[in-house]
């Protein structure tokens, strides 16, 4: 099994649906993360936690939210989808050090039509 | 200025040649540097760690000029399985939250 899996792999939605991307890992870590990536643009972070009770924005939050189920969920929702959230979606987990590098899932292709 | 650049490429190689990619970052100080590898619609997937030394793993060598800000990946003996985008990744001070991704340099190897 895959250290980080993220279901569905591929979406598409209407405008104005919501939308639920789910997210699991079993590296054991605390820390997750929700990314979104854009030809030309790199990876941005939407929201992150560094444990069950820790839930942060990141520079792209609006339109998302996000809970942390359990250690090793971690969900992130589209309350009312629009076409400039399509994406490809990561999540992410990593341990605490600084040096320690991120595992990333397959990724959920969204397409909102 | 962006935070980290990276030149996109594609940078096309034949097979075994050497092929180098830089990575510039503004903030001087930044704390840890990663070079991960993504294929095409795949995620990405973490190459090496960049230290001070310089670090080697086979083929691939990274090294760090904490002068002129920025960082460098060598490939030697470049293979067709190496074509992929590298991204550049920068950890700023403040810790995760100011993680940077690099848009990625593309690299093509022909046969």
């Amino acid at each position: 099994d895959a250290d980080v899996t993220q279901t569905p792999r591929n979406r598409i939605t209407k405008t104005g649906k919501r939308i639920m991307l789910e997210c699991s890992q079993t590296k054991g870590h605390d820390r997750m993360y929700w990314y979104r990536q854009d030809p030309g643009l790199g990876l941005r972070l939407i929201y992150y936690s560094f444990d069950v009770k820790d839930i942060n924005k990141g520079e792209i939050s609006d339109g998302y939210s996000v809970s942390r189920q359990a250690q090793a969920k971690f969900s992130l929702s589209l309350e009312s989808a629009i076409p400039n959230q399509t994406a490809l979606y990561f999540c992410a987990t990593s341990g605490t050090a600084l040096n320690y590098g991120y595992t990333f899932g397959s990724g959920t292709r969204l397409t909102v039509v | 200025r962006k935070e980290v650049e990276q030149d996109p490429g594609p940078f096309n190689v034949p097979e075994g040649a050497t092929v180098a990619f830089n990575c510039t970052y503004s903030n001087s100080a930044s704390q840890s540097f990663f070079w991960y590898r993504q294929d095409c619609r795949k995620e990405p997937k973490l190459l090496m760690s960049v230290y001070s030394s310089g670090n080697e793993d086979g083929r691939f060598t990274a090294q760090l000029n904490r002068a002129s800000q920025y960082i460098s990946l060598l490939i030697r003996d470049s293979k067709l399985s190496d074509s992929a985008t590298y991204l550049c990744v920068v950890n700023g001070p403040g810790g995760y939250q100011k993680v940077t991704f690099g848009t990625g340099t593309k690299l093509q190897v022909i046969p």
